[in-house]
């Protein structure tokens, strides 16, 4: 198993304020998904990144893979209500699975 | 039309009793998976099948039976119940068996052993 920690494990904001996930491993992955998990559901993928210092966005919120593929970031700009929910980093190697990170738990207050 | 759809939603059971969750994907996706999610939101891979071949299992008590009878259905079927087991499990599927695509989650299983 390839531990995926994230950071911070919980995270309460109000509406309007920026905040940043991490994934980190002392692995190297070939890929790295992120999810957001609602409760009551399962995790929707929101990206996959493959390259070492791709950055995506996805509308408020900005995706980094590191250089070295050991670790990816998530920012989001200006939360929302409806940015609540459990955030979840996967990486994957040559193998035939994907491991999940440690989640974080982000709640944004009206 | 629901993805991945996994049946019941809810499951309360006492210990000792044997029960199945199904699980349908209509992605025609050629890999389908079950994982285990614990108190702590931990997402853990029980089990995967590619075109109705067992390619992971991890270690899971063997009280714990995955069945395919084709490569949109993977159930679960789970004996001698214990209280450990109570979890939410999720069946997924993914176009390709290295998940590089990413995985379509059913909306889960929240399984209470009292």
């Amino acid at each position: 198993t390839q531990l995926l920690e994230q950071s911070p494990q919980f995270l309460s904001i109000q509406e309007g304020e920026n905040l940043t996930v991490y994934c980190n491993s002392s692995s190297v992955f070939s890929s790295l998904q992120w999810y957001r998990q609602e409760p009551g559901e399962g995790p929707v993928l929101l990206v996959t990144v493959v390259t070492g210092g791709e950055v995506k966005k996805l509308k408020r919120l900005t995706f980094q893979f590191g250089d070295a593929r050991k670790d990816s970031s998530l920012h989001i700009t200006a939360a929302q209500p409806g940015d609540t929910g459990l955030y979840l980093c996967a990486g994957g190697n040559t193998g035939n699975q994907f491991y999940f990170g440690t989640g974080t738990s982000l709640t944004v207050i009206p | 039309d629901t993805a991945v759809s996994q049946t019941p939603k809810y499951l309360v059971t006492q210990m000792g009793n044997d029960k199945s969750i199904k699980c349908e994907q209509n992605l025609g996706h050629d890999t389908m998976y079950w994982y285990k999610q614990d108190s702590k939101k931990f997402l853990k891979i029980m089990f995967s099948y590619n075109n109705k071949e067992l390619i992971i299992n991890e270690t899971v008590p063997n009280r714990f039976s995955p069945k395919s009878p084709d490569k949109a259905h993977l159930n679960l079927h789970i004996n001698s119940l214990e209280l450990g087991d109570s979890a939410v499990y999720f069946c997924a599927s993914s176009p390709v068996r290295t998940g590089a695509s990413g995985y379509t989650f059913g909306s889960g299983t929240r399984l209470t052993v009292v």
